[in-house]
Formats: C-alpha cells, sequence, structure tokens
C-alpha cells in the first residue's frame, strides 16, 4: 500500500516556466488536499477536492490550479512561476466516511524558483 | 475564521528532559483536534488526536488532552529522546468545509543526547 505518492520531490524552476506538481493516492480516498509549507510557517491550504470532477480553492490559490479527474489522482499546476511560489509543497487525502479521522500525507515537493 | 496557535519555537532540551509544547484554537465550529509530527525530510504523520472534549490522545509516550474550557491542546512527554527530534504542528478539523485542516506554524524540537 503506498498511500499517497508525490512527484518529483525536488524541483528548479525559472521564473515565468510552468510545471505540474503530481499527487496519487491509492485509499480510494475521496478528500484531497494541496498544501504548501513556507520556512517557520504552517501549511496553507492551496486547494482541495472533495471528489472527481470537484475542486475548490483554499487559503492560497492564486499562481495555481488544479483539476481531479480521476479519484486517484490530484495535480497541481504552476503557470508562470514566481520566487514567491518557492516552497515546500504536499498533497493529502482523507476518508470522507469519517470526518475525524486523519489526513495521510505524501512526502512533499521542495520547489525553488529562481 | 478557525486558527491555531502554537508555541514559538524552536525548542532544545536534553535527553530525558520534560517536553511541553503549548496548542490554543479557535473554531467556529466543535472541531478535532491533532498533532502531526515531520521527521527530517519527511512529510506529515498523525502522532495523536482527540475528536472531543476532555479526551486524551496518546501515542509513543506523548499525551494531549482536549480542554474546551481554555480552547487548548497541549502536547506532552515525560522524558524525550534524541529520536523525537522534529517538528511538530497542531492542527483542527472541524466537519464543515470538506473537513481542511487548520494547522499551528509548527514548533522545531531538538534533543541533544
Amino acid at each position: 500500500n503506498a498511500g499517497v505518492t508525490q512527484t518529483p520531490k525536488f524541483r528548479i524552476l525559472k521564473i515565468g516556466q510552468s510545471m505540474t506538481l503530481q499527487c496519487t493516492q491509492d485509499m480510494n480516498h475521496n478528500y484531497m488536499y494541496w498544501y504548501r509549507q513556507d520556512p517557520g510557517m504552517g501549511l496553507k491550504l492551496i486547494y482541495y477536492s472533495v471528489g472527481a470532477g470537484i475542486t475548490d480553492k483554499g487559503e492560497v490559490p492564486n499562481g495555481y490550479n488544479v483539476s481531479r479527474s480521476t479519484t486517484e489522482d490530484f495535480p497541481l499546476r504552476l503557470e508562470l512561476a514566481a520566487p514567491s511560489q518557492t516552497s515546500v509543497y504536499f498533497c493529502a487525502s482523507k476518508n470522507v466516511q469519517a470526518w475525524n479521522t486523519e489526513a495521510f500525507f505524501g512526502q512533499g515537493t521542495r520547489l525553488t524558483v529562481v | 475564521g478557525d486558527s491555531v496557535t502554537q508555541m514559538e519555537g524552536p525548542v532544545t532540551l536534553s535527553e530525558e528532559a520534560f517536553l511541553t509544547i503549548n496548542c490554543t484554537y479557535t473554531a467556529t465550529g466543535y472541531p478535532s483536534l491533532f498533532w502531526y509530527v515531520q521527521y527530517p525530510g519527511e512529510g506529515l504523520q498523525l502522532l495523536l488526536k482527540a475528536t472531543k472534549a476532555d479526551d486524551k490522545g496518546s501515542n509513543k509516550g506523548f499525551e494531549a488532552t482536549y480542554r474546551k474550557e481554555t480552547t487548548s491542546f497541549h502536547l506532552e512527554k515525560g522524558s524525550v529522546q534524541v529520536s523525537d527530534s522534529a517538528v511538530y504542528f497542531c492542527a483542527l478539523s472541524v466537519i464543515q468545509g470538506a473537513q481542511k485542516l487548520v494547522f499551528g506554524q509548527g514548533t522545531r524540537l531538538t534533543i541533544n543526547p
């Protein structure tokens, strides 16, 4: 059981480039989330999805886009990368049937925009 | 809105010392409370949780009690080990709004032998 898998683990982008961070989960969780973690800060929610075909903005969505065509996959797209998007990105998923249970996190993608 | 405030870090202790990391919260609903731990180079893992007032979550020698009257969920451990060195996040989740987790800023803990 792989859990939540994120790729790549590390990436360096130039300003203005674009990329997609991949996230896949094999636990059949309906709820999926993208967070970013900046140094000395907690995790901030970028986007989330409650099921295939349904996405919504979180706290810090500007500069990002998401899609959810399947239950398993929840890619995060960065268009026109900016230095302010340098961060560690975490994908997470959760069982929709039990609201007080834990979310499972991927190992993160460390992105640097130069 | 919902928020979590954690004790400022970093925290440095000697092995076998007593640990407390303070956490208070503000929530419009009736939240579940969590402590997550992040070891170097890894993602977040659930350490413990509590889902209602006066519940005590425990795991690996760590404990935290859900105190509704003080809106707190402080993390404690009686005798820390070098292997406990990590970043600890307090978080809450409410049933509304897709059960999103709201995190505190994290507390970096270093244990010296």
